[in-house]
């Protein structure tokens, strides 16, 4: 079963930036937050993970709390073609599975 | 680029009739997995190879069958399909137990 909380839907505009919440209380220490997304009739591609550290690339920032409970993706100028189904996933490290929650659906909007 | 790729697209079968779906990837991963995605559901694991090591998800219908015969290619094999099993197959590979990076998915019709 998955193991976090996202709400099901939000709205941004376009350029403005995307803060998409997770709750993750019952993480474990050597637990990974990953986070994907899916566009329409598309396969999940992958967005960023982390451990415990912020993490950044070019696509997004993570923001994981300092109790780990809960973190934080952010698409820092949100543009059309990020409208998508964001889900974040809690993941063991050696685990092949990737368990998916209901997701947040994010549209951005003109 | 390197990537995952999946063909055909789209698939239509008739009930009953056995369909393969194939899935090819350049990325030299040792890992390879077969979802289902039912529509507006998320996706959900029926299998994976680790190299040439099969696994098979508990809750996976004997239906469902699938073949590795080597790095690059991974078979989903579907022996009667049912009105049932329409949906988004999604194949993915990842090194160990990296990252997955997912194909754009096939989408399968039983009429």
């Amino acid at each position: 079963d998955a193991k976090t909380t996202q709400p099901p839907s939000m709205d941004c505009a376009e350029g403005r930036a995307a803060n998409l919440p997770c709750n993750h209380s019952t993480i474990s220490g050597n637990e990974y937050v990953y986070w994907y997304r899916q566009i329409h009739s598309q396969g999940p591609q992958y967005i960023i993970h982390g451990l415990k550290n912020n993490e950044t690339n070019e696509m997004a920032s993570l923001i994981i709390t300092e109790d780990r409970k809960s973190s934080t993706l952010i698409l820092p100028h949100a543009t059309l073609r990020d409208t998508a189904v964001y889900y974040c996933i809690v993941r063991p490290p050696g685990f092949q599975k990737l368990v998916f929650g209901t997701g947040t659906r994010l549209l951005v909007s003109p | 680029d390197a990537m995952v790729i999946q063909n055909p697209r789209y698939q239509v079968t008739q009930f009953g009739k056995p369909v393969t779906l194939s899935c090819s990837q350049t990325l030299n991963h040792n890992v390879m997995y077969w979802y289902q995605q039912k529509s507006s559901q998320a996706p959900k694991l029926l299998f994976h190879y680790y190299d040439k090591d099969f696994n098979n998800e508990a809750d996976t219908p004997d239906n469902f069958q699938s073949r590795r015969p080597n790095t690059s290619f991974c078979f989903l094999d579907i022996r009667s399909p049912g009105l049932g099993d329409a949906a988004m197959y999604l194949c993915a590979t990842s090194r160990e137990v990296e990252t997955q990076y997912f194909g754009p998915g096939t989408r399968l019709l039983v009429l």
